[in-house]
């Protein structure tokens, strides 16, 4: 069963750079890592994806080291409307052509002035 | 959001009373799934769906039921709602193929169980 840790939180100050990273030592071989941000009272929204080594679009960067153990998601100089809770998911891969999507615990950003 | 809807978005029910939940998509996709968030636990993967009438269980699938006779439609049943079951419920649709785990969520359906 892929299990993912994260921290459970994280404070910031607006244009601070912020890290946050999330283990997965069973990730299943052909899978990717990605990354969402979630608004209360919204669904969670995607903002990054990647297999191996490193991705940046206009948002974020996502840091996957070669073992593929772990990732980091990078949020460039936050600012207020960046507080939100951050999940990875990874895949859980089973036979029968499907792939039990299992999210992380979260982490919840709190960005201040 | 992006062809996803779900109904109701919000229902107060009774113990012991049987409840639905729609998902409802326009986007043709062939993976859905059904993840309940509640504080405290992130998001926990209930069912999900790989292709009509092809459904798998989840991390807490008891209590719950799921069925798609359609490629468009994914109903979670609850036979007989707990209190335990009292929960936002959110629907996602999965794009494209192999290693592409982009989901797109619903706006969510809060459930009360008195």
């Amino acid at each position: 069963l892929a299990k993912t840790t994260q921290p459970i939180s994280m404070d910031s100050y607006e244009g601070q750079e912020v890290n946050i990273t999330c283990s997965h030592n069973n990730i299943a071989t052909n899978d990717y890592i990605t990354w969402y941000q979630q608004f209360p009272s919204q669904g969670p929204r995607f903002i990054i994806q990647g297999y191996k080594t490193k991705v940046t679009n206009e948002v974020a960067s996502l840091f996957i080291p070669a073992d593929r153990k772990s990732s980091t998601l990078s949020l460039p100089r936050v600012s207020l409307s960046d507080t939100a809770v951050y999940y990875c998911l990874v895949a859980w891969e089973v036979t029968g052509g499907g792939n039990k999507l299992t999210f992380g615990t979260g982490t919840q950003l709190k960005v201040e002035l | 959001d992006a062809g996803i809807t779900q109904s109701p978005r919000h229902k107060v029910t009774e113990t012991g009373t049987p409840v639905t939940l729609r998902c409802h998509q326009t986007e043709n996709h062939r993976y859905m799934y059904w993840y309940r968030q509640d504080p405290g636990h992130g998001l926990r993967l209930i069912h999900y769906s790989y292709g009509v009438k092809d459904t798998d269980k989840g991390e807490v699938s008891d209590g719950y039921s799921v069925s798609r006779s359609k490629t468009e439609d994914f109903l979670l049943t609850l036979e007989s709602a707990t209190s335990s079951q009292t929960s936002v419920y959110f629907c996602a649709i999965r794009s494209a193929g192999s290693g592409a785990n982009v989901l797109t969520f619903g706006a969510g359906s809060r459930l009360t169980v008195l």
